[in-house]
């Protein structure tokens, strides 16, 4: 039982070029999340995925997108990579969106460098 | 402007005392209150939560409280152990989940 899966782990990019964190799931969760981590900022809701076909903005969505590609896997895509967007990404899930089942599971991280 | 704040950057305790680690927060409209715990290279873990009807919610060694009418949150850490080391964030949810910055606590042994 794997739980979050995220690929890469590290990531170098230089400023303008494109690509996709993958984030996988295998405990059969309803919701998925991306979020960022920075230095004093804690985490904060990129974007996120109630259900399987549907996503929604978070806090911080501005130079994102993402794919909710079947139930377990929830990709995040930077189509023109700026520096403002280095930092550490977390990819999240849990059995529900709402109310007490609100715990969620988190993956290991992606750290990215924008250079 | 952040919705949940947690002040003290850093804390160290003695193994076997208490940890107490804060946290505050504005929005009223919060339904649940979650801790999470995070080692270095990892992703945060989950550790304790409360509904915003609890004042109190016990796990073994760890506890938080509410204060709502104070809008603060804590969580108490009896007795602290070295493996506790790490950092600490607390959360709330109305919706989605909003975090703290984080408490790094360091437990001597």
């Amino acid at each position: 039982n794997a739980g979050v899966t995220q690929t890469p782990k590290f990531q170098v990019l230089k400023t303008g070029q494109s690509m996709t964190l993958q984030c996988a799931q295998d405990m059969n969760h309803n919701s998925m999340y991306w979020y960022r981590q920075d230095p004093g900022m804690g985490l904060r809701l990129i974007y996120y995925s109630a259900s399987e076909g549907t996503t929604d903005k978070g806090e911080v969505p501005n130079g994102y997108n993402v794919s909710r590609l079947n139930k377990r896997e929830f990709s995040l895509r930077l189509e023109s990579a700026a520096p403002s967007q280095t930092s550490v990404y977390f990819c999240a899930s849990s059995e529900a969106s709402t109310g007490a089942a609100y715990e969620q599971y988190f993956g290991p991280g992606t750290r990215l460098t924008v250079t | 402007d952040q919705q949940v704040k947690q002040n003290s950057p850093s804390l160290s305790v003695q193994e076997g005392r208490i940890s107490i680690l804060n946290c505050d927060y504005t929005n009223s409209m919060f339904d649940y209150f979650l801790w999470y715990k995070k080692y270095p290279a990892e992703g945060p873990t989950f550790l304790i939560s409360i509904s915003s009807i609890k004042d109190k919610n016990e796990d073994g060694r760890f506890t938080v409280f509410l204060n709502k009418s104070a809008k603060h949150l804590s969580l108490h850490i009896v007795p602290s152990q070295p493996g506790d080391s790490a950092v600490y964030f607390c959360a709330a949810s109305e919706d989605n989940l909003f975090f703290g910055t984080g408490t790094r606590l360091t437990v001597i042994p």
